[in-house]
């Protein structure tokens, strides 16, 4: 079975654009997390995708948004980017959230942003 | 607010060696703690899962116990191996929330 693809792997942006980056769950999974991984803030909890519905969001601004397609894939999009954009955004696939976290979660290798 | 912490933030240890990592949060009302694994600039691979009704997980070398009234957990990893060398992180599902609440890891080295 595949695991969690993230596309694309590595992007280059200047401020003030946007940026959308794709996420792949493993095959059946339906819940899609979403999360940011800085050196200095370390890994934090962006949103969460359950059947095409955000359940749950973390504490970022509005400019951080996020989709899920009907076949669980998931799409997360950064608009007017700042330097402090620059991160590993990692996409993380479960079976079903509604099970409130009872079971592991599946990474995805991450997409590295560097905004200049 | 929960907070996750993880002590040391770095560790060497020559190979062969047994260690211990540590990891404590600051609210007890947890659904499940994972410990992951993670090399360098690479995705988080997941290495236990302790529910909350468990006190401990083992798999092959690794063993992770969790004591939730006290807010601690420990990764205990045997026979340490050069290989065993990457950033562990303990993360804690927080309540009907669901989303994962990470520590800022340990960076483990184990030297040859």
């Amino acid at each position: 079975k595949a695991g969690v693809t993230q596309t694309p792997r590595y992007l280059i942006k200047t401020r003030g654009q946007q940026v959308t980056l794709s996420c792949s769950p493993i095959s059946g999974h339906r819940s899609v997390s979403w999360y940011q991984q800085t050196p200095g803030q370390g890994l934090q909890f962006l949103f969460e995708y359950f059947s095409e519905t955000q359940r749950n969001k973390g504490n970022f601004p509005g400019r951080f948004s996020g989709r899920q397609f009907s076949n669980s894939r998931s799409e997360m999009n950064v608009s007017t980017l700042e330097l402090g954009d620059s991160a590993l955004y990692l996409c993380a696939s479960s079976l079903d959230r509604s099970l409130a976290g009872r079971e592991t979660q599946y990474f995805g290798p991450g997409t590295r942003l560097l905004v200049l | 607010k929960q907070e996750v912490t993880q002590i040391p933030a770095a560790l060497s240890v020559p190979e062969g060696e047994n260690l211990v990592l540590n990891c404590s949060f600051t609210d007890s009302a947890i659904y499940n703690l994972q410990w992951f694994r993670q090399d360098p600039g690479k995705g988080l691979t997941s290495l236990l899962l302790i529910q909350s009704s468990q006190r401990e997980q083992t798999s092959g070398r690794l063993n992770a116990s969790l004591d939730k009234s006290s807010g601690r957990s420990t990764l205990y990893i045997a026979a340490s191996q050069p290989g065993d060398s990457a950033t562990y992180l303990c993360a804690v599902s927080d309540g009907s929330q669901g989303n994962l609440i990470f520590g800022k890891g340990t960076k483990l080295s184990v030297k040859p």
